[in-house]
């Protein structure tokens, strides 16, 4: 049972563009969200992240939302530039800051 | 380097081998992470150190893995008689502790059991 989902495994948008990837949820005790972005042969570095009792936050062209009721989070990319492609792993944190995270989406922007 | 490294970068064995996977942790972290990604699949939790102690090994898929960490820094995974469905990368990541939750990743070791 996943608990974290990315349902868009790809995602392809044009430079200068917003790319927005998306992220469910299930468990409604994850209390702190990240992004993580991975490139071939590297491991996860971490991007940007929202605890639960805010619904946005910001980090230069980087925004995460989080809506608790629908149990989702989104990442806004504004403008999107060619070194933003990647795949992209949203994860929650569990007690003990062990991570679940989501399949990732592989975003591709073209220049 | 001041990042977290892992040994081997890559690992071919035959099934029914055993392998040891290392990982050096950032200087200070006190936690540590292991999670493996199969292919086409997210990252799957396997234990976290706080120290030198596991105080969560619920990730470790059966009793072939094991894993352990010493002097507060380096840590091996250890799977026995591997099986091609262990195929996959290994990643390790540390933190400086429950206090702060950014996870700081290695490269990871690609796993291959023929």
């Amino acid at each position: 049972d996943q608990q974290v989902k990315q349902n868009s495994p790809s995602l392809s948008v044009q430079e200068g563009r917003i790319s927005i990837l998306n992220c469910d949820y299930t468990n409604s005790m994850f209390d702190y969200f990240l992004w993580y972005k991975k490139y071939p042969a590297e491991g996860p570095t971490f991007l940007i992240s929202i605890s639960s009792i805010k619904d946005k936050n910001e980090d230069g062209r980087f925004t995460v939302f989080l809506n608790k009721s629908a149990k989702h989070l989104s990442l806004h990319i504004v403008p999107s530039q060619p070194g933003d492609s990647a795949v992209y792993f949203c994860a929650a944190e569990e007690y003990g800051n062990k991570l679940v995270f989501g399949a990732g989406t592989i975003l591709r922007v073209k220049s | 380097g001041a990042g977290v490294s892992q040994s081997p970068s890559n690992k071919v064995t035959e099934k029914g081998k055993d392998v040891e996977l290392r990982c050096d942790p950032i200087s200070g972290h006190t936690a540590l992470y292991w999670y493996r990604q199969r292919l086409g699949q997210g990252l799957e939790f396997l234990i976290y150190f706080q120290g030198n102690s596991a105080p969560d090994k619920s990730g470790l898929p059966s009793d072939r893995f094991s894993a352990e960490r010493t002097g507060e820094s380096v840590s091996t995974l250890t799977i026995q008689r591997t099986q091609q469905e262990d195929s996959a990368v290994y990643l390790c990541a540390s933190s400086k502790g429950r206090a702060d939750n950014e996870q700081f990743f290695g490269p990871g070791t690609r796993l291959t059991v023929l």
